[in-house]
């Protein structure tokens, strides 16, 4: 079965500084690889994905983040953290047409990052 | 586009009421998902449909939940009778695939608070 873990409940980081939410994932086949982003009271929005290709992926407001297969990695890192990056980062994975799983996402627990100003 | 459209925002019932959940996906995307998203068990798929169909319903806790799409822009989800348990945030979700298993980027509502007391 597909699984993504988050080893981190929450990251805290100083305003300007750079950022790395940690993700890593099990899957059969390839995978599909997502990083959404939550605010308060808000539901998902969806900041950058990794199908194929390029390992270093860029998303939204900034952010990007690198697919290492050899890991089974998909850390969302930013080079310099806004105090409104402050939300909770889930990050998820499916498996390719290949693979054997299905076409669920399976998401992560989540991870709280808050930016200090 | 409005995006998914998840109504009521927040719903107060009594143990055993009936609730009902909606949804609008966007339009022209064929699949459309429901999770809730709690505290201590994180974001659960409860049942995705694609045009139209129920595909997998095995996330759905037990009988007291349904889940229906009479068309493309419409979906329901029901609890009856409710339980303090099912105290949660339910989201909806949608995508587009151009073929099966390609491009499958959610699009998250708002979500539905429920509280059962």
């Amino acid at each position: 079965a597909q699984s993504v873990a988050q080893p981190e409940d929450q990251v805290n980081v100083a305003e300007g500084n750079p950022l790395t939410v940690k993700c890593t994932y099990s899957v059969s086949g390839n995978p599909y690889l997502f990083w959404y982003v939550q605010y308060p009271n808000r539901g998902l929005q969806f900041l950058l994905k990794y199908i194929t290709g390029d390992n270093l992926v860029k998303g939204s407001y900034g952010f990007e983040a690198e697919f290492n297969k050899s890991q089974t990695s998909f850390h969302l890192k930013k080079p310099s953290a806004l105090v409104s990056d402050s939300a909770l980062y889930f990050c998820a994975v499916r498996d390719s047409p290949s693979g054997a799983g299905s076409y669920q996402l399976t998401f992560g627990k989540g991870t709280k990052l808050s930016v200090i100003p | 586009d409005a995006g998914v459209i998840q109504s009521p925002r927040h719903e107060v019932t009594e143990m055993g009421q009936e609730v009902t959940l909606r949804c609008k996906p966007i339009s022209g995307h064929d699949y459309l998902f429901w999770y809730r998203q709690t505290m201590m068990r994180g974001l659960e798929l409860l049942i995705y449909f694609n045009n139209n169909v129920p595909i997998d319903d095995s996330g759905m806790p037990e009988d007291r939940f349904s889940a229906k799409m009479p068309n493309a822009s419409f979906s329901t989800l029901k609890i009856q009778p409710s339980e303090p348990r099912d105290s949660a945030v339910y989201f909806c979700a949608s995508s587009f695939s151009f073929k099966p298993w390609e491009e499958d980027t959610q699009y998250f509502g708002p979500g539905t608070r429920l509280t059962v007391l």
